[in-house]
Formats: structure tokens, sequence, C-alpha cells
């Protein structure tokens, strides 16, 4: 079981990125998936949820209306759209899957975004 | 929004004692409470969920109890490998949110 995020790197304020996890090792289409992020030093901030036919999506109203979480089943892999990124969305990325109760487990590697001009 | 609060912040303590952090929920939450480990670096790791139950290849050193509102993480006896922040979670309602985690340090 195993997911991996790419993506990630420096980007502008107001700028745009495409955060992509990859998963393997199990059924994707049968799991729901989050994103959580972290900024440097600081703690853990759940950012979006999706759920697994990707008709449910919640996010956090720190990225409600920037952030766009979605699905694609056919590759294995959820995605998180970020626009008008601004300096206090820098963080490293994580997404984790879902199991039944919605415990996060496993949680991938992270992809370290940067928001800085 | 439902708020976590840990205490302590941070804890000194030495290999082979019992160390207990305490996470309080602003609003009840029965037990949708996870308990996370991360190291420096690294993605949090699953230790606890639904309060009390232990996630499978966690050493049973790790436990958890409480419901509603108040929650507990209790380590039996520390081991070299346990020196790292401990987050709880709450997964009853959106936001989920997270605790502001609990450094543990070796004294």
């Amino acid at each position: 079981v195993q997911l991996v995020e790419s993506g990630g790197g420096l980007v502008q304020p107001g700028g745009s990125l495409r955060l992509s996890c990859t998963a393997s090792g199990f059924n994707f289409s049968t799991y729901i998936f989050n994103w959580v992020r972290q900024a440097p030093g600081k703690g853990l901030e759940w950012v979006s949820y999706i759920s697994i036919t990707g008709r449910t999506i919640y996010s956090a109203d720190s990225v409600k209306g920037r952030f766009t979480i979605s699905r694609d089943n056919t590759k294995n892999s959820v995605f998180l759209q970020m626009s008008s990124l601004r300096d206090e969305d820098t963080a490293t990325y994580f997404c984790a899957r879902s199991n039944n109760g919605n415990w996060f487990d496993p949680w991938g590697q992270g992809t370290r975004v940067t928001v800085s001009s | 929004d439902i708020q976590m609060t840990q205490s302590p912040s941070s804890v000194s303590a030495s290999v082979g004692d019992r160390v207990t952090i305490t996470c309080r929920a602003s609003q009840g939450i029965s037990s949708w409470l996870a308990w996370f480990q991360q190291k420096p670096g690294k993605a949090p790791d699953l230790l606890i969920y639904a309060a009390s139950s232990l996630q499978s290849g966690v050493p049973p050193r790790f436990s958890g109890s409480g419901s509603g509102t108040g929650f507990t993480l209790t380590i039996s006896s520390l081991q070299p490998e346990d020196f790292a922040t401990y987050y709880c979670q709450q997964v009853h309602s959106f936001p989920y949110t997270f605790g502001q985690g609990t450094k543990l340090e070796i004294k």
C-alpha cells in the first residue's frame, strides 16, 4: 500500500499549482481520500475530503473557493488544484487514505509547496 | 468548528517512563478520535483509532481511552523510538481538526 504525492514547488503569490497523489497496492476506487497540510514548524491542518465517487467534497474554510479536490479512479489518483495561492499556503501537503470510519491511514510522504515572490 | 486542545504541549521523559497525553474536544465527539505519531521529516502514522483501538502493527505499550470530550494517549514504557510529536484528530464532523501537537522529548 503506497501513496506518492507530486507536483509541489515554488510559486508566486496569486499563482496556481496542481498536486497529484498516486496510489498503488490496493483497490483505489473503494476508498475516500483527504489532503492535509503542515506549514514549516507547525501542526497539521486538514484541507479537503473527497468521497469514493467524487460526488461529495468538503474543504476547510481557509481554502474554500481557491482549492479543488478531485479524483480519477481510472488513474488511481487524487488531485488538489490550488489557485490564488497565498504566502500562508506554504506547507508540505500530504494525501491520506480513509478507511471505514474515516481514519487516516496510510499517508503519503508529502510534497512541499512554497509560495513566495 | 470543533476545537481540539492537547496538553501538555511538550513533555520530557526518560526511557522506561509512563507518559500520558490529554486531548480535549470543544464539544462531544463520541469516540471519533484518532492519535498520530509524527517524526521529523516524516508523514504521521496512525496509532489509535476510535479513541481506544490499536492500529495494526502498533506496539501494545500504546493505549488510548476516553469518549465524549476527554481523551488520553498513554505510552506505558517509553522506548527510544517513541520520541516524536503526537497529534489527536477528530473525525466526528467537518472540518476535521487536529490538536496542536505534543512534543515528547528525551530527558
